[in-house]
C-alpha cells in the first residue's frame, strides 16, 4: 500500500464546477504540499501546510492532522487549471517528501 | 529566468552509454535533490544534497552518480544508461530549515533506447 494515495485518480470537469481533490497519507508528518504539473511538465508548489486551511485566488487547501488527510478545493474551474496535482507529504522521521501519484484534472469548456 | 535551471531538457541516448544532467539555481538555497518521475508513480528521490560536502543516497540510487559542484549546481550522471532509466527527471531545491517549499527545475525529458 502507498504511503500517500490521492484519489480520484482521474477527473473531469465542466468549466465552473466546484472540484476537490484528497490525499490521506500513513505516516507522521511534519508538512504536506500540493503541487501542481502542467502538460509541459513543469512542476510549482500551490500550497505547503501543517495545519488548518490556506487559501490563494480560487484554491484552497485543508488538512486534518487526526485524520491523516487533506483536500484540495478548486472554486469556479477553469480549463487553465487542467493539470496532474500532486499531494507529498514531508516524513516527520526522515524529513523526505513521499509523493502521492497525482491527480489528472481536465476541465472542459 | 527561472530560479532553478536543468540542461538539457530532452535528450535520447542510448544503452550503454554515460550521460550527464546538469542542474543550476540562482535561490541561493543549500539544499538540492534529484527525483525521477515514471507513468503511474510517484516522483522518487535519487540523490539529494544539503551543501557542498553533503551528498546522500535516496531511495532509487542504483545506476546513478551526483557531484555537487558548487552550492549553485549538482549534476547527475548515469554511468552506463539502461532502457529502465527512461524517465522524467527533476531537479528541485529547498531553503530548509528555515522553509521546506520546494522549488523545481523544468525537468529533463530521458530517453534511453
Amino acid at each position: 500500500k502507498n504511503e500517500v494515495e490521492q484519489s480520484p485518480q482521474n477527473l473531469t470537469a465542466q468549466e465552473g464546477e466546484f472540484i476537490t481533490i484528497n490525499c490521506s497519507y500513513s505516516v507522521g508528518i511534519s508538512a504536506l504540499h500540493w503541487l501542481q504539473q502542467h502538460p509541459g511538465g513543469g512542476i510549482v508548489s500551490l500550497f505547503m501546510l501543517s495545519s488548518g486551511k490556506k487559501k490563494h485566488g480560487r484554491l484552497i487547501a485543508t488538512i486534518n492532522i487526526q485524520e491523516k488527510h487533506s483536500s484540495l478545493h478548486i472554486t469556479a474551474s477553469h480549463p487553465r487549471d487542467s493539470a496532474v496535482y500532486i499531494c507529498a507529504v514531508r516524513d516527520y522521521n526522515t524529513d523526505k517528501l513521499i509523493f502521492g501519484t497525482g491527480t489528472r484534472l481536465q476541465v472542459f469548456p | 529566468d527561472a530560479d532553478v535551471t536543468q540542461t538539457p531538457r530532452n535528450r535520447i541516448t542510448k544503452t550503454g552509454k554515460r550521460i550527464m544532467l546538469e542542474c543550476s539555481q540562482t535561490k541561493g538555497h543549500d539544499r538540492m535533490y534529484w527525483y525521477r518521475q515514471d507513468p503511474g508513480l510517484g516522483l522518487r528521490l535519487i540523490y539529494y544534497s544539503f551543501d557542498v560536502k553533503d551528498i546522500n543516497k535516496g531511495e532509487i540510487s542504483d545506476g546513478y552518480s551526483v557531484s555537487r559542484q558548487a552550492q549553485a549546481k549538482f549534476s547527475l550522471s548515469l554511468e552506463s544508461a539502461i532502457p529502465n532509466q527512461t524517465a522524467l527527471y527533476f531537479c528541485a531545491t529547498s531553503d530548509a530549515p528555515s522553509s521546506y517549499e520546494q522549488y523545481f527545475g523544468p525537468g529533463t525529458r530521458l530517453t534511453v533506447t
